[in-house]
């Protein structure tokens, strides 16, 4: 059980567009799902967290109007990459919590966005 | 100083060897310490935590957590090449709102050789 799955896996675009990155909990209700990302020999960095039907809250420094963070169901949230620039890629990696504690975040495998 | 620190490596043993990895932390208020294990292009599975100071054993890991040096260990006995991977640790100061916040270490990459 606990299982959250990230599409795509590897996406390429090119400075300038926007790219959507899907993150979905497959077998629970995700009441909270956080996006990180993790730069080459990196740890991962916490961006956003964002609770089901609220707006998400960004860490300091994230851009938010650059990050986009839609949370629209229990089981899905979405980060769009906006105006992408060969500066944001990365490794891309989010997490759902349905409950309990803090250790009992689950998470996705990841996309990695590369911006030619 | 960052909230947790942890050697990057890489740490390189032979098979069966055991392993220590360690993280310290700055924040007084992480209740949770998590380890995680990453293979290389992976996200993080989560491989034992520990609630406050204490340790804990499953099969070959151990963890430890020593709240009043703010410092957490990893033991990994009879080390096996299938171990190779980045190991994070992770923090957290519980339950409510931004304490299910994970703050990760650097994480350390481990080969272990046949």
């Amino acid at each position: 059980g606990a299982v959250v799955s990230q599409h795509p896996s590897w996406v390429i675009c090119k400075s300038g567009t926007s790219v959507k990155i899907e993150c979905r909990s497959l077998d629970f209700q995700a009441t909270t799902m956080f996006w990180y990302r993790q730069f080459p020999k990196q740890s991962l960095m916490l961006m956003a967290t964002s609770n089901e039907g609220s707006k998400a809250t960004y860490e300091q420094g994230v851009e938010k109007d650059k990050f986009l963070i839609n949370h629209a169901s229990l089981t899905l949230s979405t980060l769009t990459v906006t105006s992408a620039h060969p500066e944001d890629s990365s490794f891309y990696i989010c997490s759902a919590r349905g409950g309990g504690a803090a250790y009992e975040q689950y998470f996705g495998p990841g996309t990695r966005l590369t911006v030619t | 100083q960052k909230e947790v620190e942890q050697d990057p490596g890489p740490l390189s043993v032979p098979e069966g060897a055991i392993v220590s990895l360690n993280c310290t932390y700055s924040n007084s208020a992480f209740q949770y310490f998590m380890w995680y294990r990453q293979y290389s292009r992976k996200g993080p599975e989560l491989l034992m935590y520990t609630y406050s100071s204490g340790n804990k054993e499953d099969g070959r890991f151990t963890a430890q957590v020593d709240k009043s040096s703010k410092y957490i260990s990893l033991f990994i006995r009879d080390s096996q090449p299938s171990d190779s991977a980045t190991y994070l640790c992770a923090m957290s100061g519980g339950s409510g709102g931004s304490n299910y916040k994970l703050t990760f270490g650097k994480g350390t990459l481990l080969t272990v050789n046949p």
